[in-house]
């Protein structure tokens, strides 16, 4: 595909489910990035993917947060048991190592 | 001292104005530097990357960076309505980590 694609646009969900956010990075990328902003907020970074493997899953904000990433493509991040704190859009970047981040259109997250 | 940080907005211009956005970061030993612009509702598209002191001008729009001062800003000339964003400065710091800054919100005056 010609940019980063996210699945779903939209996520509503109820308090204590566990969700899946899908990011499909521009071919040849080997760098995946995941963020979250909340309404009128910055970015909050959460997770680096380099290739398969995270070097940097310093800004997980608990252990209801978890990533993925196989084949050096596509990447999940999975949120379980979902809180109301959790709401958000949640942003999906990739880039060549160390370089430009081009984003994807976002996922955003409504728990009830 | 947070990491990377931009001058407070909002920011409001008249049209046709210069639009100056600052942004410093901490880390001395940052190479790489990049301007994003984020519209509500929206994500973040990329602007500008500068890696080199000086000036870079992309149409309406100039970077500049000073590493001594570690200083990078954006000016937007001839400011139009349609340039009311928000503006996120990015920083690749010598740890290999791109920080964000908190962004600037910029509103245009027609």
């Amino acid at each position: 595909g010609a940019g980063v694609s996210q699945s779903p646009s939209n996520k509503v969900t109820e308090k204590g489910k566990d969700v899946e956010l899908r990011c499909d990075p521009i071919s040849g990328h080997t760098a995946l990035y995941w963020y979250r902003q909340s309404l009128g907020q910055g970015l909050e970074f959460l997770i680096y993917f380099q290739g398969n493997s995270a070097p940097d899953k310093s800004g997980l904000p608990s252990d209801r947060f978890s990533a993925e990433r196989t084949g050096g493509s596509v990447s999940t991040l999975t949120i379980q048991r979902t809180q109301q704190e959790d709401s958000a859009v949640y942003l999906c970047a990739s880039s060549f190592p160390y370089n430009e981040q081009f984003f994807g259109p976002g996922t955003r997250l409504t728990v009830l | 001292q947070k990491e990377v940080e931009q001058n407070s907005g909002p920011l409001s211009v008249p049209e046709g104005a210069i639009a100056s956005l600052n942004c410093t970061y901490s880390d001395r030993g940052s190479q790489s530097f990049f301007w994003y612009r984020q519209y509500s509702g929206k994500s973040p598209e990329l602007i500008m990357s500068i890696y080199s002191n000086g000036d870079k001008e992309d149409g309406r729009f100039t970077a500049q960076l000073n590493k001594a001062s570690q200083y990078v800003s954006l000016l937007i000339r001839d400011s139009q309505p349609s340039d009311s964003a928000t503006y996120l400065c990015a920083v690749k710091t010598s740890y290999d980590k791109v920080i964000f800054g908190p962004g600037t919100s910029l509103s245009v005056i027609p």
